[in-house]
């Protein structure tokens, strides 16, 4: 069975610093893929990123860069010079390949705080 | 965009009454998912559905029934509610990548009260 593991589950940091969020997963499947959502205030769960196990490049998104490394099963997230509206939970999740399904498995979240 | 859309998005039931969520998506997906959200452990699958006329059980499937009679519709029902199942539920659904798993659309979720 996998697992994914936020192991911080609350962050408060003042706006304009940068902040990771880290994200632990479990597997034996060799192909998996891997995802980080965000819940704003008002609940919706939005879409971030995806990334497939075999493309281990970093990736940034404006404000957004995820470090994705097999070696330490880690998939992290960072937010640079972070803004009031990027308060919100962030939740890390997993997905096997070929599972009848796509079902994701989630990490507890991790509930971050930009203060002005 | 309607998109996932879920009703009701508030609900208060006594311990032992029962009552359906109803989720619709206009995406044409073929899967569906009803998650659960409790506070400190993310989101746990309860059922999830791959096709019109198919469900399947999912993390903690105990307590609830689904049917997916059509394509567009995926319910979630307690029979007989329990105040162990106050929670948020969370519909989502995606497409079918043969070769890509597609990430999931979520509606705004439901908060249901069992007294």
């Amino acid at each position: 069975a996998q697992k994914v593991t936020q192991a911080q589950t609350e962050i408060s940091v003042v706006e304009k610093e940068d902040v990771t969020l880290d994200c632990v997963y479990e597997t034996r499947d060799t192909t998996y893929y891997l995802f980080w959502y965000k819940q704003p205030p008002s609940g919706e769960l939005v879409f971030l990123i995806r990334r497939n196990s075999f493309d281990e490049q970093n990736e940034i998104s404006g404000r957004y860069s995820w470090n994705f490394q097999k070696s330490t099963s880690s998939f992290n997230f960072t937010i640079t010079a972070s803004q009031v509206v990027d308060s919100a939970v962030y939740f890390c999740a997993l997905s096997l390949w070929g599972n009848a399904g796509n079902m994701l498995t989630f990490g507890g979240g991790t509930r971050l705080m930009v203060k002005p | 965009n309607a998109g996932v859309t879920q009703t009701p998005k508030f609900r208060v039931l006594k311990t032992g009454q029962s009552m359906t969520l109803l989720c619709a998506q206009d995406m044409n997906h073929e899967y569906m998912y009803w998650y659960r959200q409790d506070p400190g452990m993310g989101l746990r699958l309860i059922h999830y559905s791959v096709g019109e006329g198919t469900t399947a059980k999912g993390e903690v499937p105990d307590g609830y029934n689904v049917s997916r009679l059509k394509k567009q519709n995926f319910l979630l029902g307690l029979e007989s509610a329990a105040p162990s199942q106050t929670s948020v539920y969370f519909c989502a659904s995606s497409y079918t990548g043969q070769l890509v798993t597609g990430e999931l659309f979520f509606g705004e979720g439901s908060r249901l009260t069992v007294l």
